[in-house]
């Protein structure tokens, strides 16, 4: 079956740059979602079709993709942005939307 | 603006149905899809299914395709997933959500299903 692949933690000190991956077979063709969860809460999309920041999501948060591999970059990292980031996408046929594993952000 | 209410808790038992409500209010005119999406207590994310709001038509994730039903009332704006034969892996909270796309822009509070003999 199908599968995202995040890797599982990210840790950056404030200020610096976090970058989050997103892996899969079918993101070349296939917009990617990202979302930011907090403890608690529901998520909050952050990225939408791979580079368009939804309103009130800050400048800090880019999207850019490459072949198989879709990245989320946190520049300035500030430590209201410690949470969980999950990526979601289309399988290849539109059959269905799957997430990603996710990854925590820590910052340090 | 669009705002989603979901329906309260639920304690169900093994082998039991479930129906959890959402209900759209708000600039619903920009709706086109409602997804359903429940996490685990410290679990990741898992895709259950969506329904496009113009067409009634549903997809569902790979594992649960035989046992939930998602629908969606015109008439009062409120979706409903259905979830069949609950076992005690579908303790979860359940969230509905909604956007102008597949990106969901507007979430439901989560509704926690607990399962448990």
């Amino acid at each position: 079956s199908y599968e995202l692949t995040q890797p599982p933690s990210v840790s950056v000190s404030p200020g610096q740059t976090a970058r989050f991956t997103c892996s899969g077979d079918a993101l070349p063709k296939q917009y990617t979602y990202w979302y930011q969860q907090k403890p608690g809460q529901a998520p909050v999309l952050v990225m939408d079709k791979d580079t368009e920041r939804p309103s009130g999501i800050p400048e800090r948060f880019s999207g850019s993709r490459s072949g198989t591999t879709v990245t989320l970059t946190i520049s300035g990292v500030q430590a209201e942005d410690e949470a969980d980031y999950y990526c979601q996408s289309p399988d290849s046929t539109d059959s269905y939307l799957m997430f990603g594993g996710g990854t925590k952000l820590t910052v340090l | 603006q669009m705002q989603l209410v979901q329906s309260g808790p639920e304690v169900k038992k093994p082998g039991t149905s479930l129906k959890v409500s959402c209900k759209a209010s708000g600039s619903t005119f920009t709706m086109s899809a409602m997804q359903w999406v429940r996490q685990a207590r410290g679990q990741r994310l898992e895709w259950v299914g969506w329904i496009v709001v113009g067409s009634g038509h549903t997809n569902y994730g790979q594992k649960f395709q035989d046992r939930v039903t998602i629908t969606w009332d015109m008439s009062t704006s409120t979706a409903y997933m259905e979830v069949n034969t609950l076992r005690a892996e579908d303790t979860a909270v359940y969230y509905c959500a909604t956007g102008d796309g597949v990106g969901a822009t507007v979430w439901g509070q989560g509704t926690l299903v607990t399962v448990s003999s």
